[in-house]
């Protein structure tokens, strides 16, 4: 099994849709959460940490649910703009190794 | 200030050559990592750094990949005698400290030919 699992996508939506996307973690000894944002060709950049009480920054709202392991991420009133693979990344203890990155969700927003 | 940089941009090599690919990090960062991702494809943790040392080489591929780092700051990857499987953007990044968010560089694309 995978240390976190998400599924690829393509997800296709219409401009001003919301749309959520979740990811499941395997270790349950992990601490921190990110979500990363990636575009076509460039390299992965930080869209959001992930707190426990959740958290949202404008139309992006983070979810972390540690009893089932997964967390979320909603996108509001989509913009062309966020097309792009959203990338769930899990941290297994502070203090230890890298940061392990799903293989990404790949949104398409459609006008 | 200045990001997270990586040398070359671009590098075509042929099949059998030695390459170098070099990771500038953020001043003070004690941690970097070394990642590859193919055409299409995730994330693939190659080797994390904390300070000079190497506690987790375990996404080496092969024998033919090792990587040092230099003074808390600079680090080389080498791949000797490449093969064509790995042609990819060989990404570097860099925190503060081990589990901080990562702030990557633009990558090197490689390609053996």
């Amino acid at each position: 099994r995978k240390e976190v699992e998400q599924d690829p996508g393509p997800f296709n939506v219409p401009e001003g849709a919301t749309v959520a996307f979740n990811c499941t973690y395997s270790n349950s000894a992990s601490q921190s959460f990110f979500w990363y944002r990636q575009d076509c060709r460039k390299e992965p950049k930080l869209l959001m940490s992930v707190y426990s009480s959740g958290n949202e920054d404008g139309r992006f709202t983070a979810q972390l649910n540690r009893a089932s392991q997964y967390i979320s991420l909603l996108i509001r009133d989509s913009k062309l703009s966020d097309s792009a693979t959203y990338l769930c990344v899990v941290s297994p203890f502070t203090g230890r190794r890298a940061l392990t990155f799903g293989s990404g969700t790949r949104l398409q927003v459609q006008p | 200030g200045a990001g997270v940089s990586q040398s070359p941009s671009n590098k075509v090599t042929e099949k059998g050559k030695d390459v170098e690919l070099r990771c500038d990090p953020i001043s003070g960062h004690t941690a970097l990592y070394w990642y590859r991702q193919s055409l299409g494809q995730g994330l693939e943790f190659l080797i994390y750094f904390q300070g000079n040392s190497a506690p987790d080489k375990s996404g080496l591929p092969s024998d033919r990949f090792s990587a040092e780092r230099t003074g808390g700051s600079v680090s080389t990857l080498t791949i000797q005698r490449t093969q064509q499987e790995d042609s990819a953007v060989y990404l570097c990044a860099s925190s503060l400290q081990a589990g901080d968010e990562q702030f990557f560089g633009p990558g090197t694309r490689l390609t053996v030919l």
